[in-house]
């Protein structure tokens, strides 16, 4: 079945660059579907980031668009999250997930979540 | 785009029946009945329960049920077991012109007493 395994620096500094990637096993990303990352500060809600498509079509949620790039390598299977200019509001469980339905709106499976903490 | 609403806290005896509001407007889930509800365990992913408002995914079991009303979507449980004692999230397309343009609720937690 389909695994997503995300992996990176679990610690980053102000103003510095969050980079995350997500590895999928037991499917080809270039099969289909959109692949996104969701956050979720501790003790919070889950916060939607972006969906990436196969071919590289990109959608960012407006909020962050200004400082996230998602990116895509199929020959690896792997999609990757770019978040420039963290501040400590950025600390979060970040996850990975394949995107569902005809708008991009529902997420299965999930990845197990990496803990990021933004912090000097 | 505005979180959705939900309750913070609900609570029921093994073997009764509880519902999750999830309030959005009509710019969400009033206009598309695209809700989606996530299971989450301490220190757990979210986990799938229900899309597209109703339809349960493979494996999930069927005491777990969506519905619509206006702007206000609902999770129910019936047949509460001590497992489903979770936080449960709801998620809705927004509506925009972005491809997953969607909105979580604050999430409810779920107290099987």
């Amino acid at each position: 079945q389909v695994q997503l395994q995300e992996s990176g620096p679990g610690l980053v500094k102000p103003s510095e660059t969050l980079s995350l990637t997500c590895t999928v096993s037991g499917y080809s990303i270039s099969s289909g579907y959109y692949w996104g990352w969701i956050r979720q500060p501790p003790g919070k809600g889950l916060e939607w980031i972006g969906n990436i498509y196969y071919s590289g079509t990109t959608y960012y949620n407006p909020s962050l668009k200004s400082r996230v790039t998602i990116s895509v390598d199929t020959s690896k299977n792997q999609f990757s999250l770019k978040l420039s200019s963290v501040t400590a509001a950025d600390t979060a469980v970040y996850y990975c997930a394949r995107v569902g339905g005809s708008y991009g709106n529902w997420f299965d499976p999930w990845g197990q979540g990496t803990l990021v903490t933004v912090s000097s | 785009q505005s979180a959705l609403t939900q309750p913070a806290s609900v609570s029921g005896s093994p073997g009764q029946s509880i519902t999750i509001s999830c309030t959005g407007t009509s710019s969400d889930v009033g206009t598309y009945n695209l809700v989606s509800w996530y299971q989450q365990h301490p220190g757990k992913a979210p986990k799938l329960m229900i899309y597209e408002g109703s339809k349960r995914p493979s494996g999930v079991s069927n005491r777990f049920s969506g519905s619509k009303s206006g702007n206000t979507a609902s999770l129910t449980i019936s047949g509460l077991q001590a497992e489903d004692e979770a936080d449960y999230y709801c998620c809705s397309y927004a509506g925009s012109s972005t491809f997953g343009g969607v909105v979580f609720g604050g999430g409810t937690k779920l107290t099987v007493l």
